[in-house]
């Protein structure tokens, strides 16, 4: 079973201020991360798609970085908006027999107060 | 991007029925799509892989006789709880592939909340 681990569980910020979690996820059997962004009711949006070490990706406020060698991604908020506030997901694509199908870490809810 | 939709968005049924979810890719073909549950304080999981015009394919521990998937069409995938009962209480969600081939960009639908009483 693959171990995908997000962090914070939950997270507060005032509006204009920037923040940050982390995904972890197996350094081995590595093909592709995935960032998504989950507002309630809605369908998951993806942000971005990271395959290769030290990628780094950027989104208007939103930037990504990848470490496929221990494992790790931050995703990065600049200037937080109270519209920036969703579940933040990850997913862990191991390619080869299993190319396409994503595990999941548990999410980080972002709130932003105005 | 492309649109995935889903139906309904939720449903409430009796324990021993059975329920179907639809799929449906709103301006693109997908001849895969997977469907995930999701229980309370748990991550999304992937319960199968659902190719068009052949059988799908269940995850470890997922009873394919509990769960049909059905991928008629290029645009529909459907899935049937049967004989739910309230352990099947979860919310569903699928997603496509927004090329074929790539699974790089995969686009979700809303997903389906079921509830069995």
């Amino acid at each position: 079973i693959l171990n995908v681990e997000q962090s914070p569980q939950s997270l507060h910020v005032q509006e204009g201020d920037s923040t940050n979690f982390t995904c972890s996820f197996p350094s081995s059997n590595f093909y592709a991360l995935h960032w998504y962004r989950w507002e309630t009711a809605k369908s998951p949006e993806a942000l971005f798609v990271m395959t290769l070490n030290g990628d780094e990706k950027k989104k208007g406020r939103i930037s990504a970085t990848l470490n496929t060698k221990e494992g790790y991604s931050y995703l990065y908020i600049k200037g937080s908006q109270p519209e920036d506030s969703a579940t933040y997901l990850c997913a862990f694509d191991a390619g080869g027999t299993s190319y396409g199908k994503l595990t999941f870490g548990q999410g980080t809810i972002l709130t932003v107060h105005p | 991007g492309a649109v995935v939709s889903q139906h309904p968005s939720w449903v409430i049924c009796k324990s021993g029925t059975s329920v179907k979810i639809e799929c449906r890719s709103l301006d693109f073909q997908a001849t895969t799509m997977f469907w995930y549950r999701q229980f309370p304080k748990q991550s999304l999981m992937l319960m199968a892989t659902s190719n068009e015009g052949s059988k799908a394919t269940y995850e470890q521990g997922v009873e394919k006789d509990k769960f049909l998937i059905n991928h008629a069409s290029l645009t529909l995938s459907t899935l049937t709880v049967t004989s739910a009962h309230p352990e099947d209480s979860s919310f569903y969600i699928c997603s496509a592939p927004g090329i074929a081939g790539s699974y790089n960009e995969q686009f979700f639908g809303p997903g389906t909340r079921l509830t069995v009483l």
